[in-house]
């Protein structure tokens, strides 16, 4: 089984600052991950799929890149609306999540 | 517009069994995988299960095989999950996943709280 390790656990940040959120997977997956947000009591939203690419009426603060094994997602600016947990998912082999990465404000 | 909507969650003691359901609506239901993922109190997202546009493949993961199956009713528009010899780790928000045909998941629904406890 792949395993996703998301860092940190928790990313305290100002509104109007930027993010950057890792995920690492303990073998290769290519380009196949996902970035997905989740608010409580919400439908989990994909932002990110294929490492870097934009979801439709994701906002254009949210990027990504990666290959390989590292990963990151980077929120610049970030706005209310984005305090969330976020968790990377790799559809390489099988499907598995990271832990997740709880943006709070800070 | 996109919706999946999941119901029959509840609390059940250990050894019970549930069926969740989940109605889908805003795509053409019958040409997509469907899967199940569920997330522990406190944990990550996990893949249960899924199942083929027609039902003719179906996969779990190895903690639920033999406990858990998945179905679907293409004509209802309608995703499944019957879940019998229910344990405590089993407890979870279930979520109704819609598969992009690249792997990834494209649409959730609100998820549906299974509690197993006596």
């Amino acid at each position: 089984e792949i395993v996703m390790t998301q860092s940190p656990v928790t990313l305290s940040v100002s509104p109007g600052e930027g993010a950057t959120l890792s995920c690492r997977a303990s073998q290769s997956v290519n380009s196949n991950v996902a970035w997905y947000q989740q608010k409580p009591g919400q439908a989990p939203r994909l932002l990110i799929y294929d490492a870097s690419s934009r979801a439709t009426g994701i906002p254009a603060r949210f990027s990504a890149s990666g290959f390989g094994t590292e990963f990151t997602l980077t929120i610049s600016s970030l706005q209310s609306e984005d305090f969330a947990v976020y968790s990377c998912h790799q559809y390489k082999r099988g499907k598995t999540f990271g832990q997740g990465t709880k943006v709070e404000i800070k | 517009e996109v919706q999946l909507v999941e119901s029959g969650g509840g609390l059940v003691q250990p050894g019970g069994s549930l069926r969740l359901s989940c109605g889908a609506s805003g795509f053409t239901f019958s040409t997509f995988w469907m899967t199940w993922v569920r997330q522990a109190p406190g944990q990550g997202l996990e893949w249960v299960a899924n199942i083929k546009q027609d039902g003719s493949e179906m996969y779990y993961v190895d903690s639920v095989k033999g406990r858990f199956t998945i179905s679907r009713d293409n004509a209802k528009n309608s995703l499944y999950l019957q879940m019998n010899s229910l344990r405590a780790e089993d407890t979870a928000v279930y979520y109704c996943v819609k598969d992009h045909p690249w792997g990834y998941y494209d649409y959730w629904g609100r998820g549906t709280l299974v509690t197993v406890s006596s």
